[in-house]
């Protein structure tokens, strides 16, 4: 059982919709990541929220965290073709050090066709 | 700087063969990891070290062991590859939140 769950698994939309993906679980996280992964390289660090129902705009982008620190939201307004990638939600668990392991969601392939 | 290293970056091995995958990281980093990713499935801890000359084992630990006899270098070792094994493979390091990772490493064991 995974204890990040992400939704939707797949999407493939339009350049210029919205869309956003969610990351839930049952546990309670005392900071929550996204990660963007292109084909062939690592993920790379976007946002990191730690406060109940903080709100993150990067751009285009906005991330929030939930109230109870169990979820959060990644929001894309106006996709772009340069917006495709594999978007992973990380949570690290309430008592684990700022420099300790995260557990990963499954991740959602975005497909943003021109 | 190069940030993180792996190598190598391709591999293809036989049932029972063994390997070492080198991690290498030049930001003087305490935290380092081992993931493997597969569909579906997201990046999953294999073993992780806290500093030189810890390790760790994460949530899939098994047939997998891992050395850190140097903080900037985190090897990890496949002792008899079985085709479960067939995975891409992650290093990270960390100082903070902000885990850095290499270009992963894509093995086949056939």
């Amino acid at each position: 059982t995974q204890l990040l769950e992400q939704s939707p698994q797949f999407l493939s939309i339009q350049e210029g919709e919205n869309l956003t993906v969610y990351c839930n679980s049952s546990s309670v996280f005392s900071s929550l990541q996204w990660y963007r992964q292109e084909p062939g390289e690592g993920p790379v660090l976007l946002v990191t929220v730690v406060t109940g129902g903080e709100v993150k705009k990067l751009k285009r982008l906005t991330f929030q965290f939930g109230d109870a620190r169990k979820d959060s939201s990644l929001h894309i307004t106006a996709a772009q073709p340069g917006d495709t990638g594999l978007y992973l939600c990380a949570g690290r668990k309430v008592g684990e050090t700022s420099g300790s392991r995260l557990t990963f969601g499954e991740g959602t392939q975005l497909t943003v066709n021109p | 700087n190069a940030g993180v290293t792996q190598t190598p970056k391709f591999r293809v091995l036989k049932t029972g063969q063994s390997m070492t995958l080198l991690c290498a990281q030049d930001m003087n980093h305490e935290y380092m990891y081992w993931y493997r990713q597969d569909p579906g499935m997201g990046l999953r801890l294999i073993h992780y070290s806290v500093g030189e000359g810890t390790t760790a084992k994460g949530e899939v630990p098994d047939g997998y062991n891992v050395s850190r006899l140097k903080k900037q270098n985190f090897l990890l070792g496949l002792e008899s590859a079985a085709p479960s094994q067939t995975s891409v493979y992650f290093c990270a390091s960390s100082h903070g939140y902000e885990q850095y990772f290499g270009p992963g490493t894509r093995l086949t064991v056939t």
